[in-house]
């Protein structure tokens, strides 16, 4: 069975500091990963993906992931925090074909000015 | 930019009365989802729903909870006679296909059963 874990229930970081969110995976097959972010009283907003290829996915508002394949893990980075990036933020995987997207607890992200 | 719509964005029950909540997927995706989340918690896969069938759903998705396709826009999901326990924040989703594909949430619907 899939399962995701988060690690960390909250990051702080001072605002123009490099941000990482961690996320490790265990899946049957090749993963398919996902991070959502989470606003205040919103829906889950999809920032990026991995399925095949560059380890190094790029996606909105200036935020990258990592797939390491041998350490199962494919954390949330971030070069400059802003206080506007504090949210819940999701890791999510799924196990290929059409199996249900499981998502880790998330992780609530303060970036302080 | 087309976004999933949901109605309505707070609902408040008695246990064992009947709820529907409603979805306004994307309108060029082919596949929807209902999730919730307790307060607190994880979010949870409920059921996924391709073709007008169900395609997937988990332990969770008991004889309770049924969801349909009325017409071309909307998707619901019913929960016939609700527990204490169902009180949570349900996020409908869709996307356009399976596997690599993202999906797409809504804003959700918060339920609250007194």
């Amino acid at each position: 069975a899939q399962s995701v874990a988060q690690p960390e229930d909250q990051v702080n970081v001072a605002e123009g500091n490099p941000l990482t969110v961690k996320c490790t995976y265990s899946v049957s097959g090749n993963p398919y990963l996902f991070w959502y972010v989470q606003y205040p009283n919103r829906g889950l907003q999809f920032l990026l993906k991995y399925i095949t290829g560059d380890n190094l996915v790029k996606g909105s508002y200036g935020f990258e992931a990592e797939f390491n394949k041998s350490q199962t893990s494919f954390h949330l980075k971030k070069p400059s925090a802003l206080v506007s990036d504090s949210a819940l933020y999701f890791c999510a995987v799924r196990d290929g074909g059409n199996t249900p997207l499981v998502f880790g607890k998330g992780t609530r992200l303060s970036v302080i000015a | 930019e087309p976004e999933v719509t949901q109605t309505p964005s707070h609902q408040v029950t008695q246990m064992g009365q009947e709820v529907i909540l409603r979805c306004v997927p994307i309108s060029n995706h082919l596949y929807f989802y209902w999730y919730r989340q307790i307060l607190g918690q994880k979010v949870e896969f409920l059921v996924s729903f391709y073709n007008n069938e169900i395609s997937e759903k988990s332990e969770i998705f008991d004889d309770q909870f049924s969801v349909e396709r009325p017409d071309g826009s909307n998707f619901t999901l019913k929960i016939r006679s609700t527990k204490l326990e169902d009180s949570a924040m349900y996020f409908c989703a869709s996307s356009l296909g399976t596997g690599p594909y993202e999906q797409y949430f809504g804003p959700g619907t918060r339920l609250t059963v007194t």
